[in-house]
């Protein structure tokens, strides 16, 4: 059974850079058929998808939060990486890290989630 | 970008009363891309249906997806008391990208 489990701070000063990890278990991060994910929700709101990325290193960010975001990987330890740097208020939210499946009929969805992690930025 | 909306915003059922949520889509979105998520209080989304209209591993058969195109359909046709949660479209576009929406809180009447 796949798992998931994200890791990093609880709170973080407006301006400096929010650092989240996601170590994978029960599979390997290197299987081609999936992307892996960071994803986050505001309290008492809808979620917002930031990025992707692909064993490989390819990745994809949401156009939104491109000019802050940068999504790394480590295949020796099966983790993958959120940096989101100038943080404010605005990205208080749950962050969840997910992997991404895609099928062999190109279908598109996220399967597995982290439980989710609270992150807040305040002074 | 493609926006999801979602609608109703609230559904007021009683348990064993069918539901049905919709999700519209501003542009034409392939049925492979579109998907469907149950979140609980406190905890993460789970998925649902993928593929507009496959159930996920272990879902109930109660659970059902339809639709093409713009116009998307979750139906629960008769709901269990732990069926009582918000639940999520989510596409995926070109560039890539991937949106949700807005959701619809399904809560006891």
């Amino acid at each position: 059974q796949v798992q998931l489990q994200e890791s990093g701070p609880g709170l973080v000063k407006p301006s400096q850079t929010l650092s989240l990890t996601c170590t994978v278990s029960g599979g390997s991060i290197s299987s081609g058929d999936y992307y892996w994910s960071w994803i986050r929700q505001p309290p008492g709101k809808g979620l917002e998808w930031i990025g992707y990325i692909y064993y490989s290193g390819s990745t994809y960010y949401n156009p939104s939060l491109k000019s802050r975001v940068t999504i790394s990987v480590d295949t020796s330890k099966n983790q993958f990486s959120l940096k989101l740097s100038s943080v404010t208020a605005a990205d208080t939210a749950v962050y969840y890290c997910a992997r991404l499946r895609i099928t062999m009929v190109r279908e598109y969805y996220f399967d597995y989630w982290g439980q989710g992690t609270l992150v807040t930025v305040s002074s | 970008e493609i926006v999801l909306t979602q609608s109703p915003g609230t559904l007021s059922l009683s348990p064993g009363e069918r539901a049905t949520l919709s999700c519209r889509a501003s542009q034409s979105v392939s049925s492979s891309y579109l998907a469907w998520y149950q979140q609980k209080p406190g905890q993460a989304p789970r998925l649902l249906i993928y593929g507009a209209s496959s159930r996920a591993t272990g879902i109930p058969d109660r659970f059902s997806g339809s639709g093409s195109g713009t116009d998307f359909t979750l139906t629960i046709s008769r709901l269990e008391p732990e069926d009582f949660a918000v639940y999520y479209c989510q596409q995926y576009g070109s560039s890539p990208q991937l949106t949700f929406g807005g959701g619809t809180k399904v809560e006891i009447k």
